[in-house]
Parts: C-alpha cells; structure tokens; sequence
C-alpha cells in the first residue's frame, strides 16, 4: 500500500520567509495529492491540491510543486505570517480510491513576528 | 448544510467498554472515512466507504468495525476499548468523481482508561 514520508517535522522561521515542506510516497498509483492546514483544536483543512497531470499550482501565498518521476512533491509557503503557524500535512491517494487518502506524518510550523 | 457531524465531542471509557461513534454529512458525498490522530503519526486511515454497503479496512482496522447501510451514515465501534486507542477520531467524506477532495468533521476525543 502506499506510504507517504513528510520532512520536517518541526520547521520555525521568521515572519517574511518562506517555508518549504517535503513528502515522498511510494505508490506510482498516487496521482491526487492534497496539503491540509490544522490549527490547534481544529479540524484539518485544505490549503491547496494537485493532480498528477501538474507540474506545480499556485494559490496566492502558497505552492505546491510534483516530481512524478521521483515520486516527491512539496509545499512552499512565502511571506509567512504568524497566522501561517499550524501544522500542515501532505497526503496522496489514487483517483479511484477516493476518500482513501494515506497522510505524512505533519510538519509544525511556528512563524515567528 | 451542517457539513460532516460527529458525535460525541468527548467520551471516557474504561478497558473492556464497547462504544459506537457517530458521524453523519448532508452532503450526498459517496465517499467517507475514518482516521485516527495520534501526536506525531499524523492521521491514519482505519475504514473507509465507497458507498452504501461496501466498506474496507484502511491501516489501522484491528479492534474498529464499521457498516454503511446509508449514505449519511458511517458509524464507527470500538468492540472492546484498550488504552492504545485513546485518540482523536476524525470522519470525513469526499464526493465521487472529484478530485478526493475530503471534508473532516470537528473530531472525537477519546480516552480509554
């Protein structure tokens, strides 16, 4: 089945810098891959997404960018705000296992002011 | 719309104890699931459901049992509860032909003492 490695587990910067997030899985199967944000207490939530068909996806502050062929993709968050701060999470699924999605382990963000 | 629903919020059991946890969503989705958050293991899959009547075991399904008789509901129980299962529980569900794009509910904190 698929297994999916996120890195790092705790990443802390200043407000103003950027943040980059890494995963791999292990599936070639995988062609979903989704990041959720998840503040304290709270219920994960979708930040943004890609498909296998996509290099790269920007929404706003936020990117998200796909080696297929390495089988990693990552996230890249610039000009953190100190509401950036959460812990955020990869996962990845196949298309026809949808709602089956297998998640990374979570990075902790803390921004800084 | 009320989204994804869970059911209870907080629950304390004791070893030994059965308990069905509830999740319900108004929004005709196909797909739902179970994931179970633990500190630093991120969420994992431990049942999910295509549809009504067809349900299979994700990565943590021993000790949990699941049925879909609708599509609103995918209730959760605990046969016999062990302290290895205190956890926050979270349910969610995605619609069939997106994306897998998943809603959660707000989470079941669960302790078994």
């Amino acid at each position: 089945g698929e297994n999916v490695e996120q890195h790092p587990s705790t990443l802390s910067v200043q407000e103003g810098d950027s943040a980059v997030i890494k995963c791999t899985y292990s599936d070639s199967a995988s062609n979903y891959f989704p990041w959720y944000k998840q503040e304290l207490g709270k219920r994960p939530q979708l930040i943004i997404d890609i498909r296998s068909n996509v290099g790269e996806k920007k929404d706003q502050r936020i990117a998200v960018t796909l080696n297929k062929t390495a089988k990693h993709f990552s996230l890249h968050i610039t000009e953190t705000q100190p509401e950036d701060s959460a812990v955020y999470f990869c996962a990845a699924t196949p298309y026809n296992q949808g709602g089956k999605l297998i998640f990374g382990q979570g990075t902790e963000l803390s921004v800084k002011p | 719309n009320a989204g994804v629903t869970q059911t209870p919020k907080f629950q304390v059991l004791k070893t030994g104890q059965s308990m069905t946890l509830q999740c319900a969503q108004d929004m005709n989705h196909e797909y739902m699931s179970w994931y179970r958050q633990d500190p630093g293991m991120g969420l994992r899959l431990i049942h999910y459901s295509v549809g009504a009547g067809i349900t299979d075991q994700g990565e943590v399904p021993n000790g949990y049992n699941v049925s879909r008789s609708t599509t609103e509901d995918f209730p959760l129980r605990l046969l016999s509860a062990a302290p290895s299962q205190t956890s926050v529980y979270f349910c969610a569900s995605a619609e069939r032909g997106a994306r897998g794009e998943q809603f959660f509910g707000p989470g079941t904190r669960l302790t078994v003492l």
